[in-house]
């Protein structure tokens, strides 16, 4: 069974990049498409994007011109990158496996504050 | 984009009573791509139900799906402790692409 990993600071300050990595095990990153999804405390989930095994992404389109995905596969990561954050942006953010059917497995995921 | 409207947002119900949490779409949804997910506290979702009305692998059968168009239904039979928790209905959009989720509705402990 595939496990995922969020990793990257837990604190970014206004106006500054969101990074986070996705670190994998028990699969290859080429067999999946994936995911990152995100949870303001106490609210909804918002789909970011999700990149397929060939490397194609696709962004939510309210977060289309701030976002951007990517996988290295040397390394089985997928990393997310938000420019321009703002206290919107703070979240617990999740990678999940991806696929027309829904979202199978997905990490535990990772606070980000987006504060000064 | 497809809105996805989820009621009750709150059902309060005892263990052992049946729950039926409704999924309301604004336009037609393939079946094929309407899924249900369970979070309780602290933990990221679950994937319960995908395809309106398959259980994912290792979900109970006290868990069911129906439902097609733009109105779909998740069903817990008879309530454990361990089901009260939050749920999600999502869909998928192959022409945009894009997933979204409905707001959720919250089951608890009457």
């Amino acid at each position: 069974q595939v496990h995922l990993q969020e990793s990257g600071p837990g604190l970014v300050k206004p106006s500054e990049t969101l990074s986070l990595t996705c670190t994998v095990s028990g699969g290859s990153i080429s067999a999946y498409w994936w995911s990152w999804i995100r949870q303001p405390a106490g609210k909804g989930l918002q789909w970011i994007g999700h990149i397929d095994n060939s490397g194609s992404a696709n962004y939510n389109t309210s977060l289309k011109s701030r976002v951007t995905m990517s996988a290295d596969t040397s390394k089985n990561q997928l990393s997310l990158k938000v420019i321009s954050a703002t206290a919107a942006d703070t979240a617990i953010y999740y990678c999940a496996t991806s696929s027309y059917t829904g979202f199978d497995f997905w990490g535990q995921g990772i606070l980000v504050t987006v504060s000064s | 984009e497809i809105v996805l409207t989820q009621s009750p947002g709150t059902l309060s119900l005892s263990p052992g009573e049946r729950a039926t949490l409704s999924c309301r779409a604004s336009q037609s949804v393939s079946s094929s791509f309407l899924a249900w997910y369970q979070q309780r506290p602290g933990q990221p979702p679950r994937l319960l139900i995908y395809a309106a009305s398959n259980r994912a692998k290792g979900i109970p059968d006290r868990f069911s799906g129906s439902g097609s168009g733009t109105d779909f239904t998740l069903t817990i039979s008879r309530l454990e402790p361990e089901d009260f928790a939050v749920y999600y209905c999502q869909q998928y959009d192959n022409s945009l692409p894009m997933y979204t989720f409905g707001q959720g509705t919250k089951l608890e402990i009457k």
